[in-house]
């Protein structure tokens, strides 16, 4: 079946950097998008950007420029978010999930990683 | 950039029908026929319900059903159950190679 499974919770130090993985697999990788969704503890979703995997193509959303860089290495069907200059604003569970196979506009994500938590805190 | 506005609560009583509305403007949700909507529940990951404003995947009950009329977009649960309480999250394309979620709206089964 098709499965994201995603790296362990990690607790960082404000102005430090966290790398979360998304391991893929029960499709062809390079053939969908892979979006990153973040939640903040009792708050809403919020979309961080896109990467595509085939192409390593990647559009980040306006918040996040230059402090996000998603990246892929196809050989393990794996998907990386790297977030850096962490606050304690960052406090949130990231998620990863699949998307479109080839139009990127549409929000068809399916399915979605199981969530890492990742804490900033002094 | 600011969130499609949801409702924060909705709530019924079972076997009641209710409506959860998603308002954008002519920029996103009005604008395209790329509307999503998310069923999460406590602790869980998001699960797909509705893509492109209607369609439902497999799998998901066809209790469930979308619309969309100028910049609003809604979903709409029929036969309401307890297990359909949950936060249900709406998602558009905005013009700008940006998508956008809603605040997220918690169905309460009373």
């Amino acid at each position: 079946q098709v499965q994201l499974v995603q790296s362990g919770a990690e607790v960082k130090k404000p102005g430090a950097s966290v790398r979360v993985s998304c391991k893929a697999s029960g499709y062809t990788f390079t053939d969908y998008y892979i979006h990153w969704v973040r939640q903040a503890p009792g708050q809403g979703l919020e979309w961080m950007g896109w990467i595509n995997p085939y192409s390593g193509g990647t559009n980040y959303a306006q918040k996040f420029q230059g402090r996000v860089t998603m990246t892929r290495d196809t050989s393990i069907t794996t998907a990386s978010m790297e977030l850096s200059r962490l606050t304690s604003d960052d406090t949130a569970v990231y998620y990863c999930a699949r998307g479109h196979s080839w139009n990127v506009q549409n929000p068809w994500f399916d399915p979605w990683g199981q969530g890492t938590l990742v804490t900033v805190s002094s | 950039q600011s969130a499609l506005t949801q409702p924060a609560s909705v709530s019924g009583s079972p076997g009641q029908s209710i409506t959860i509305s998603c308002t954008g403007t002519s920029s996103d949700v009005g604008g395209y026929d790329y509307v999503s909507w998310y069923q999460q529940h406590p602790g869980k990951a998001p699960k797909l319900m509705i893509y492109d404003v209607s369609n439902r995947p497999s799998g998901v009950s066809d209790r469930f059903s979308g619309s969309k009329s100028g910049n609003t977009a809604s979903l709409t649960i029929s036969g309401l159950q307890a297990e359909d309480e949950a936060d249900y999250y709406c998602c558009s394309y905005r013009s700008g190679s940006a998508l956008v979620f809603g605040g997220g709206t918690k169905v309460t089964v009373l």
